[in-house]
């Protein structure tokens, strides 16, 4: 069973950039065809998808909202994907949520709260 | 980008009766389409992808159809833990989520 685990900061200031990590157990991040992707939701919100990046670090895809901001990565020597979003205001407050795409967000983090405030 | 558009907001049932839940896509998204239920304070869950096929372990009285830009989510028997959020995504063209459908104990 796949189980991914979200670490970073809980509390983050105006203007600072936000840096998360996934931790993948129970399988390889290098397992052919899939995705790596991030989720957050603001509170009381719905799901908004921020990006994917491939197994490889290779092919990233990001949300065209968030595109001029986000960086993710992947060190498949530790088992993890990364994301920095950069230049944060309150409206980047949410759980952000790891998550493995192949066909779909097939397995789930359970989620990290962010706050940005100074 | 495309944008999917659920429907009800909120639909209050009781347990045993039947939900339907509509989402709708801006264009078509063939049958890439998912469908996710979420409950307070959890992360979302997979129940449906590719418009009708059931993830692993999710129960038969959930069920999905449609392709193009029309889904749609049953629920054939609501069960007292199927009162939740349930969100459709689409990775055809990106990936975007639509904004959710509660279904609350009427």
């Amino acid at each position: 069973q796949v189980r991914l685990q979200e670490s970073g900061p809980g509390l983050v200031k105006p203007s600072e950039t936000l840096s998360l990590t996934c931790s993948v157990s129970g399988g390889s991040i290098s397992s052919t065809g899939y995705y790596w992707g991030w989720i957050r939701q603001p509170p009381g919100k719905g799901l908004e998808w921020i990006g994917n990046v491939f197994y490889t670090g290779s092919t990233t895809y990001y949300s065209p909202s968030l595109k001029s901001r986000v960086t993710m990565s992947v060190d498949r020597s530790k088992n993890q994907f990364s994301l920095n979003l950069r230049s944060v205001t309150a409206a980047d407050t949410a759980v952000y949520f790891c998550a493995r795409d192949g066909f779909a967000f097939d397995f789930w983090g359970q989620g990290t709260v962010v706050t940005v405030s100074s | 980008e495309i944008v999917l558009t659920q429907s009800p907001a909120t639909l209050s049932l009781s347990p045993g009766e039947r939900a339907t839940l509509s989402c709708r896509a801006s264009q078509t998204v063939s049958s890439y389409l998912a469908w996710y239920q979420q409950k307070p304070g959890q992360a979302p869950r997979l129940l449906i992808h590719d418009a009708s096929k059931r993830a692993t372990g999710i129960p038969p009285r959930f069920s999905g159809s449609g392709s193009g830009t029309d889904f749609t989510l049953t629920i054939s028997s609501l069960e007292p833990e199927d009162f939740a959020v349930y969100y459709c995504q689409q990775r055809s063209i990106s990936w975007t989520f639509g904004q959710g459908t509660k279904v609350e104990v009427k």
